[in-house]
């Protein structure tokens, strides 16, 4: 157990919707990663938060945004899905924001099925 | 750009036999290295990682990587593969002063009995 929660686990939906996965770090740690996980893409870094403000962002579609909570929880806000954006939805979280000496642990994940 | 290379999308090992999974990464300057497993249906753990000083990294499991520079390369290695061993495992670079990770595809380690 790494400390990352992630809920839902599953998440089934259908085009067109939008849904929120929400992930609370470990105990102590300020920066929270996500991670797009798919069979053509492999796994993608989509967006990085610390204490609150945004601090990097890779492949991220505009459809989808993300935000840090004060409670330093985060949300992922996928909108308008496509079939394409069913992956595992990753959660991760480290003590601080630069230093990748900083080890990342990763939550279970969010499976999302888009039909 | 960075960018990682894992070479083959499966490996078959014996119980017992030498593991070597192999990883190349693209990087102007040096990075940060790292190994993760993934075991079915859960999240990543890291098994070791090259930051400086040693090039011969230890990790958990008995696990151990050498970074060798004039190669940029990366291979994971264990002596002797055990059932549990068995699970994807995702070699990641992260540029220094950075903290994000960039993933390879991925390599299955398969351990037969």
């Amino acid at each position: 157990d790494s400390g990352v929660t992630q809920t839902p686990k599953h998440l089934i939906t259908a085009t067109g919707q939008r849904v929120t996965l929400r992930c609370s770090p470990r105990s102590g740690d300020l920066s929270v990663y996500w991670y797009q996980q798919s069979l053509d893409q492999g796994l993608q870094f989509l967006i990085q938060y610390y204490n609150g403000e945004e601090r990097a962002k890779g492949n991220i579609l505009e459809r989808f945004s993300a935000q840090q909570f004060p409670d330093l929880h985060s949300e992922l806000n996928l909108s308008s899905l496509e079939l394409g954006d069913s992956a595992l939805y990753f959660c991760a979280s480290s003590v601080q924001t630069s230093g990748s000496i900083d080890t990342q642990y990763f939550g279970p994940g969010t499976r999302l099925t888009v039909l | 750009a960075q960018s990682v290379t894992q070479l083959g999308s499966h490996v078959s090992v014996s119980e017992g036999a030498l593991v070597l999974l192999r990883c190349n990464y693209s990087s102007s300057v040096p990075p940060y290295l790292f190994w993760y497993v993934q075991y079915p249906n859960q999240g990543l753990q890291l098994l070791l990682k090259y930051t400086t000083g040693a090039t011969l990294v230890k990790g958990i499991n008995g696990f151990e990587a050498e970074f060798k520079k004039s190669e940029t390369s990366f291979h994971l290695t264990k002596p002797s593969a055990h059932m549990s061993d068995a699970a994807e495992h995702f070699c990641a670079v992260s540029e220094r002063g950075y903290s994000t990770l960039t993933f390879g595809k991925g390599t299955m380690l398969l351990v037969s009995p």
